[in-house]
């Protein structure tokens, strides 16, 4: 169990240009999720995916946000047209979900995230 | 729509004092509920869960009951060590879909 690993830890962007984050569960887990976390604040929801499925996204998920999970491995989170409000740790997390009752309830495995600083 | 509430921080203790950490959940139906916690410059990790009512979640001397009746898992430990300090998130899901987190408090404790 090598974790979650996120890149990059840190990334620098002006106002408008394009940022692209990447995920890499734990190799078993079959649900990812990506969150946003501001100074202070607790983790909000931004999407999640089962295997190559996304099945929810959050309405702070404008159209300038993307997220994709091809093959159902690693998955890519896109910002196009940065704004500074944009600025945060962007967490990503995996977890197993079965069918049996603990299952459907496994907790997430976090990442370090992603700091993403728009200026 | 679903919403967790916790404790303004900072909370700052001596070591081997009693720490509560209230948590209350609003939710539709019942959801299970989860600890994790955040130490200084790493990411976040479950500290305990539990999915009924009534359960107790239980790890490294923390505990926290799943009080349906009061809609709220409190996290306790009976003595707290410095090693303790870190940013604590309660928060809800249903059946591993979104999990909702209450907005962290943070703990310092003292030598």
């Amino acid at each position: 169990d090598t974790g979650v690993s996120q890149n990059p830890r840190h990334k620098i962007t002006k106002r408008g240009q394009n940022v692209t984050f990447r995920c890499d569960p734990i190799s078993e887990h079959n649900r990812l999720y990506w969150y946003r976390q501001t100074l202070g604040q607790g983790p909000e929801f931004l999407t999640y995916f089962q295997n190559e499925a996304q099945l929810e996204k959050s309405r702070l998920l404008s159209d300038r946000f993307s997220a994709e999970r091809p093959k159902g491995s690693f998955s890519t989170l896109e910002i196009q047209r940065t704004e500074q409000g944009d600025s945060a740790m962007y967490l990503c997390a995996s977890s197993l979900a079965g069918q049996g009752p603990e299952a459907l309830n496994s907790p997430l495995h976090f990442g370090n995230g992603t700091r993403l600083t728009v200026t | 729509g679903d919403s967790v509430t916790q404790m303004e921080g900072p909370v700052t203790l001596s070591e081997e004092a009693f720490l509560t950490i209230n948590c209350t959940y609003t939710a539709t139906g019942y959801p299970s509920l989860f600890w994790y916690v955040q130490y200084p410059g790493e990411g976040l990790q479950l500290l305990l869960k539990a999915t009924k009512a009534d359960d107790k979640g239980s790890n490294k001397g923390f505990e926290a009951t799943y009080r349906k009746e009061t809609t709220s898992f409190h996290l306790e430990k009976g003595s707290v060590q410095v090693s303790d300090s870190a940013v604590y998130f309660c928060a809800l899901t249903y059946y591993g879909q979104n999990f909702v987190f209450g907005p962290g408090t943070r703990l310092s404790v003292l030598p």
